[in-house]
């Protein structure tokens, strides 16, 4: 079946460490997405892709980095700069022409200790 | 200031009733979707829609260009169709999303 999947689910962290949260999707789509959501507020936007080895910043990149070597996959790295990282991070894909509806993963709850 | 409100924030109904949840937008948009956060975690799509209304089994989006409004109807709810309800409006591509915080729905047997 067609979809997209993030791992691990529950991931732990001290603090100075750098964690990789995993996206990869079979949906054939350009677009992947890295959102961030803490409680009471709504997703925002960690960093985007469109096409294979480029990325664009989101409204709150700083601490973050991503790679997009293959069109399947969209790795988010949450590095030691990030001042606050504890929190729940969903990954999504879309088609981009004409643009679709987007295609959600089922969340990485990263705690840092 | 949120540029995408959603009303109500919680909600709690007896099965069998008909919900209704808002949404208001401040911008232009080019597409308006509704997303179902099921307990877990997990986000799935219910409708993306431009102009007119939508319907899904027991599931119908409306919007209002001229008011900058859109309305999401369960008919017959169900205790399965309680989760956050999230209102997102692009104005553009996709990556200029803006989302609703979210209307969390409680349906009681």
């Amino acid at each position: 079946d067609g979809g997209i999947t993030q791992s691990p689910k529950y991931l732990f962290r001290k603090e100075g460490q750098n964690v990789t949260l995993s996206c990869e999707q079979n949906l054939n789509h350009d677009a992947m997405y890295w959102y961030r959501q803490d409680p009471g507020q709504g997703l925002r936007l960690i960093y985007y892709s469109q096409i294979v080895n480029d990325f664009q910043k989101g409204d709150i990149a700083e601490g973050y980095s991503v790679s997009r070597e293959k069109k399947e996959s969209f790795p988010l790295t949450v590095t030691s700069a990030q001042k606050n990282p504890t929190a729940f991070y969903l990954c999504a894909s879309a088609r981009v022409y004409p643009p679709g509806e987007l295609f959600f993963g089922e969340g990485s709850r990263l705690t840092v200790l | 200031k949120n540029e995408v409100e959603q009303s109500p924030q919680n909600l709690t109904a007896q099965e069998g009733e008909f919900i209704t949840i808002n949404c208001s937008y401040s911008v232009g948009i080019s597409a308006l979707h509704w997303l179902q956060q099921h307990p877990g975690g997990g986000i799935v799509s219910l409708f993306m829609l431009s102009s007119g209304k939508k319907k899904h089994g027991r599931l119908i989006a409306t919007i209002n260009i001229q008011e900058k409004h859109s309305s999401l109807h369960i008919t017959a709810s169900h205790p399965r169709d309680s989760a956050v309800y999230i209102c997102a409006v692009s104005q553009g591509g996709s990556e200029k999303l803006v989302f609703g915080k979210g209307t969390k729905l409680t349906v009681n047997p």
